[in-house]
């Protein structure tokens, strides 16, 4: 069974500052399948980033995922206020995994 | 446009049953997976399992075998999950989400239901 591990598990910024989420993976993942999701509280996740570092439809180029193996990371380069939220990431071979989360919180 | 509606909240007592729905609309149901996820109150995401609506075959995760069943209604382009002996870890917020094409590898979820909540109450 494969494991993500996110770190940190809360990330304290203000606006215009970069965030960097880390995920790592107990054991290297094939394909690169992994995917970003951003959550807000009482909504449904949004899908950011899939195959570790293509933009889904309508994201800001802010975002950019990168990594491979075991390692794999999120970056927004400059925060906007609706940047604040919980992220997730998560393995989407036969048996879908996801990570913890991240808050980036203000 | 792809849309996912789900059926409305529900409330039920311990060891009832409850069936969510998954209306979808905007692209050929049969054509993608449907995947479940769950999530308890201030807690992550977790995947329960998927549905190929053009064969009905389900994959899930080994913990939901035996009280975690999905179905489908092609004539309707609507999913169903039902979750049997609820007890109040069952207190979640269940989403239906679409995957990749069947027959395909790599589902990441593109495209989410806005989420059925279950509460479990004496």
């Amino acid at each position: 069974e494969i494991v993500l591990t996110q770190s940190p598990g809360t990330l304290s910024l203000s606006p215009g500052e970069r965030a960097t989420l880390s995920c790592r993976a107990s054991q290297s993942l094939p394909n690169n399948y992994v995917a970003w999701y951003q959550q807000k509280t009482g909504q449904a996740p949004r899908l950011l980033i899939y195959g570790a570092s293509t933009r889904a439809t309508g994201i800001s180029d802010r975002i950019s995922g990168s990594g491979s193996g075991t390692d794999f990371a999120l970056t927004v380069s400059r925060l906007e206020p609706e940047d604040f939220a919980l992220y997730y990431c998560q393995y989407y071979g036969s048996s879908p995994t996801f990570g913890g989360g991240t808050t980036v919180e203000i | 446009q792809v849309q996912l509606v789900q059926s409305g909240p529900e409330v039920k007592k311990p060891g009832a049953s409850v069936r969510v729905s998954c209306k979808a609309s905007g692209f050929t149901f049969s054509d993608y997976y449907i995947h479940w996820v769950r999530q308890a109150p201030g807690q992550g995401l977790e995947w329960m399992g998927r549905i190929n609506p053009n064969t009905g075959a389900t994959h899930s995760q080994q913990k939901f075998e035996g009280w975690v069943t999905m179905t489908r209604d092609t004539s309707s382009s609507t999913a169903y999950m039902e979750v049997t002996s609820l007890n109040s870890d069952d207190t979640v917020m269940y989403f239906c989400a679409r995957g990749g094409r069947v027959r395909t590898s790599g589902n990441f979820f593109e495209y989410w239901g806005q989420g059925t909540l279950v509460t479990v109450s004496s």
